[in-house]
């Protein structure tokens, strides 16, 4: 596609419930990149995959939250028995090559405003 | 881990005026990024540098490796500038793990 799209754009949880936010990243691109932006704070880093190869999970808070990238494309984070601190924006963004050096320019969606009540 | 502070936190300015919104970093980086989001937008990638300086347009990034300082520029400026302007750095083998500062918010007044 033309860019990075993701979905749902707004998700209102229960606490303790489970939730899974989609990205589709610019199409060819290896590299894709989940942040968890909180209100008023910049973006932090949560996961990179290099085509469907997580590389680096060190960012997922705790091990209620998963992310696979199965195909090498589309990629999902999902996240299991929500409380209201994962409340938050997940930005997800995708870039043409491996890691980020170069000409290598990162491209966000627009993301998913997760709201856990 | 990489600090990464941005000044001011607020900016208003007149349309016309100069703007410069600063970045600076405790750790040595491969490379910073500038980046832009409009309220309830998305964020869109201005520029990556990793030394000198890049332009575009009314836009201009400067980075000064050996003060860890980086600085961007918007001449001119309109009201459709006004957004959050984010800093964030990529450090040696993860350059990909980036650390974002706060952003600074620009308000730009007709």
């Amino acid at each position: 596609g033309a860019g990075v799209s993701q979905s749902p754009r707004y998700k209102v949880a229960k606490r303790g419930q489970d939730v899974a936010l989609r990205c589709d990243p610019i199409s060819g691109h290896v590299s894709l990149f989940w942040y968890q932006q909180a209100l008023g704070q910049g973006p932090e880093f949560l996961t990179y995959f290099q085509n469907e190869a997580q590389l680096d999970k060190s960012g997922l808070p705790s091990d209620r939250f998963f992310a696979e990238r199965p195909e090498g494309s589309v990629s999902t984070l999902k996240i299991q028995r929500t409380q209201q601190e994962d409340s938050a924006v997940y930005l997800c963004a995708s870039s043409r090559t491996g890691g980020l050096s170069g000409a290598n320019v990162l491209t966000f969606g627009a993301g998913s405003r997760l709201t856990v009540l | 881990k990489n600090e990464v502070e941005q000044s001011p936190q607020n900016l208003t300015a007149q349309e016309g005026e100069f703007i410069t919104i600063n970045c600076s970093y405790s750790v040595g980086i491969s490379a910073l990024h500038w980046l832009q989001q409009h309220p309830g937008g998305g964020i869109v990638s201005l520029f990556m540098l990793s030394s000198g300086k890049k332009k575009h347009g009314r836009l201009i990034a400067t980075i000064n490796i050996q003060e860890k300082h980086s600085s961007l520029h918007i001449t001119a400026s309109h009201p459709r500038d006004s957004a959050v302007y984010i800093c964030a750095v990529g450090s040696g083998g993860s350059n990909y793990k980036l650390t974002f500062g706060k952003g600074t918010l620009l308000t730009v007044n007709p």
